[in-house]
């Protein structure tokens, strides 16, 4: 199956600093990228859904100045958590839709495993 | 508002017999669901899906069905295994996936 990748898996930072997660997917283009975060005992909530080559569009409620998202190639898109804060700790999954394989019209997203986010 | 709900946040299901995890959700205008498992510190990974012209969809142990008028739609898995022991989440999408949140299925021999 398609195989998405995060990196790095676990980041401890200091508050103030920034911090960058990379999505990849690894054997297949995708037209699509997403980026959740997980509360704990939560849902996953969208952040932001981001198409190669144009601008994000994020969900309400979330500070695009604060979380920067690139998606600069159909194999790669970044989320750069700047000026973090410890409220900022969570955990962030991509995902990323295979524009070729449409189900239902939609198409199933593949998720990568997850970056662990402490912000001290 | 949350548009998909999970009412159950956990069940426990002995090994052999079936597990039914219940999804119900508010937005008519959902037209594609899917079923993800997770465990601890993973991301997500999908297991069946189904579209809102069928009403079921079988593969392999999990079936999923799919009840418009009600709003609802369940996960049956046949027989549970120890290793189903994980979080699954139902999601519906119309121009973008919406999560439940998610129960936990424990499975014992």
């Amino acid at each position: 199956g398609a195989v998405v990748s995060q990196h790095p898996s676990r980041v401890i930072c200091k508050s103030g600093t920034s911090v960058k997660i990379e999505c990849r997917s690894l054997d297949f283009q995708a037209t699509t990228m997403f980026w959740y975060r997980q509360f704990p005992k939560k849902s996953l909530m969208l952040m932001a859904t981001s198409n190669e080559g144009s601008k994000a569009t994020y969900e309400q409620g979330v500070e695009k100045d604060k979380f920067l998202i690139n998606h600069a190639s159909l194999t790669l898109s970044t989320l750069t958590v700047t000026s973090a804060h410890p409220e900022d700790s969570s955990f962030y999954i991509c995902s990323a839709r295979d524009g070729s394989g449409l189900a239902g019209g939609w198409g199933e997203q593949f998720f990568g495993p997850g970056t662990r986010l402490t912000v001290l | 508002d949350q548009q998909v709900k999970q009412n159950s946040p956990s069940l426990s299901v002995q090994e052999g017999r079936i597990s039914i995890l219940n999804c119900d959700y508010t937005n008519s205008m959902f037209d594609y669901f899917l079923w993800y498992k997770k465990y601890p510190a993973e991301g997500p990974t999908f297991l069946i899906s189904i579209s809102s012209i069928k009403d079921k969809n079988e593969d392999g142990r999990f079936t999923v069905f799919l009840n418009k008028s009600a709003k609802h739609l369940s996960l049956h898995i046949v027989p549970s295994q120890p290793g189903d022991s994980a979080v699954y989440f139902c999601a519906a999408s119309a121009d973008k996936l919406i999560f439940g949140t998610g129960t936990r299925l424990q499975v014992f021999p």
